[in-house]
């Protein structure tokens, strides 16, 4: 069925640092591709998304590349900042499954002041 | 405009007590999804809607759950009887697309913290 792989499931970087997220899917029919954010008790929300017609994507400090041939896809996070430290969630759309997203398992992002 | 909003926020409750949890989706989204997140097995897809009627309910977990949506504007998902097990947060989620569309964001809301003694 369909899977997500998702890696590292903690990272710790120095404020200011970079922080790198990776995510593999299996299906290769997927298209979209989101990445969440949840802070402690809060909810998953929306930061950026790419779909499969587009290899990168930026919004200030963050950015999503894409490499369908691989099925590989990354979350960056430049000049990291306290305020980052979140759960992140990547996920894939499904084929022939409408709006259905798999998640991956979350990586545990912590920035060190 | 008002995100997904979810009822009761927080919920504790002894076992073998029924347990209804309430979702009204973003006006116009077509889709709904109901998740549970916990530490152990991350976030789950119980089931999800479209344009009202349950498309996948493969993730619900056993006969003891079940969901409903008899609007477009409200869902409900039901534990009897409930278990220690059972206690987690409950998400529901809505997108806006529907049949023959793919990929759309979904909005989560913010969740029912479950809790059964």
């Amino acid at each position: 069925g369909e899977n997500v792989e998702q890696h590292p499931s903690t990272l710790s970087v120095q404020e200011g640092d970079s922080a790198v997220i990776k995510c593999t899917y299996s299906d290769s029919a997927s298209n979209y591709f989101p990445w969440y954010k949840q802070e402690l008790g809060k909810r998953p929300q929306l930061i950026i998304d790419i779909r499969s017609n587009v290899g990168e994507k930026k919004d200030q400090r963050i950015a999503v590349t894409l490499n369908k041939t691989a099925k590989h896809f990354s979350l960056h996070i430049t000049e990291t900042q306290p305020e980052d430290s979140a759960v992140y969630f990547c996920a894939a759309g499904v084929r022939g499954a409408t709006n259905k997203l798999i998640f991956g398992t979350g990586t545990l992002l912590a920035v060190q002041p | 405009d008002a995100g997904v909003i979810q009822s009761p926020r927080h919920e504790v409750t002894e076992m073998g007590q029924e347990v209804t949890l309430r979702c009204k989706p973003i006006s116009g989204h077509n889709s709904l999804f109901w998740y549970r997140q916990t530490m152990m097995r991350g976030l789950e897809l119980l089931i999800y809607f479209n344009n009202n009627v349950p498309i996948d309910d493969s993730g619900m977990p056993e006969d003891r759950f079940s969901a409903k949506m008899p609007n477009a504007s409200f869902s409900t998902l039901k534990i009897q009887p409930s278990e220690p097990r059972d206690s987690a947060v409950y998400f529901c989620a809505s997108s806006p697309g529907g049949t023959g569309k793919e990929g759309q964001p979904q909005h989560f809301g913010d969740g029912t913290r479950l809790s059964i003694l």
